[in-house]
């Protein structure tokens, strides 16, 4: 089955710095590439996905990549605010499946 | 619209014990997976219904069964519990179709199970 990898676990930034979250994934038939923001006691929420048809998708301070040769893609946030500290899981599907592959998640750190 | 609720939030149980968590899908969804999210973990697939059957499943034991009513409802039930069934358990609903949908994530029923 697929197998997705997050790097790094633990990442800390200035506010007003950019974090950068990549992850690698196995299965060359996944299609579909969501990320999940989940602070602590809470629902995972979908903060932005990519499908791949496309290699890069932008929404406000939020994109994301995807480098399907090399089976990685990445979480780009920039101006990073307090409200962005939490975890996030990178996560990657196929048609017919419809059933995610989670990354391990990386505990972000925003240092007023 | 209420989203994905899942009842209930929180629930303690012993070895050995069953439980069962419920979960309400989105409006307009019909498809219902289950995850378990162990403690510093990212979610594990446990299994997907639609139709009413299990069309998809994980990698895990016959202990953990479930079920699909006809208002697109489910049930997890877990038995014989062990020590390492403690989790966060995560319903998440979707639109039907062969497609890679977008899933809706409820709030979770944490298990602890001592």
């Amino acid at each position: 089955g697929e197998n997705v990898e997050q790097h790094p676990s633990t990442l800390s930034v200035q506010e007003g710095d950019s974090a950068v979250i990549k992850c690698t994934y196995s299965d060359s038939a996944s299609n579909y590439f969501p990320w999940y923001k989940q602070e602590l006691g809470k629902r995972p929420q979908l903060i932005i996905d990519i499908r791949s048809n496309v290699g890069e998708k932008k929404d406000q301070r939020i994109a994301v990549t995807l480098n399907k040769t090399a089976k990685h893609f990445s979480l780009h946030i920039t101006e990073t605010q307090p409200e962005d500290s939490a975890v996030y899981f990178c996560a990657a599907s196929k048609d017919g499946n419809n059933r995610l592959a989670f990354g391990k998640g990386n505990q972000v750190v925003v240092i007023p | 619209d209420a989203g994905v609720t899942q009842s209930p939030t929180h629930l303690i149980k012993t070895r050995g014990q069953q439980v069962t968590l419920r979960c309400s899908p989105k409006s307009g969804h019909d498809t219902v997976s289950w995850y378990q999210q162990a403690l510093g973990q990212g979610p594990q697939f446990i299994f997907q219904y639609y139709e009413e059957e299990e069309r998809q499943r994980g990698n895990f034991p016959d202990r953990f069964s479930g079920h699909q009513f006809p208002n697109y409802s489910s049930e997890l039930n877990v038995n014989a519990l062990l020590l390492g069934d403690s989790a966060l358990y995560l319903c998440a609903s979707s639109p039907g179709g062969s497609g890679a949908n977008v899933l809706t994530f409820g709030a979770g029923s944490r298990l602890t199970v001592l």
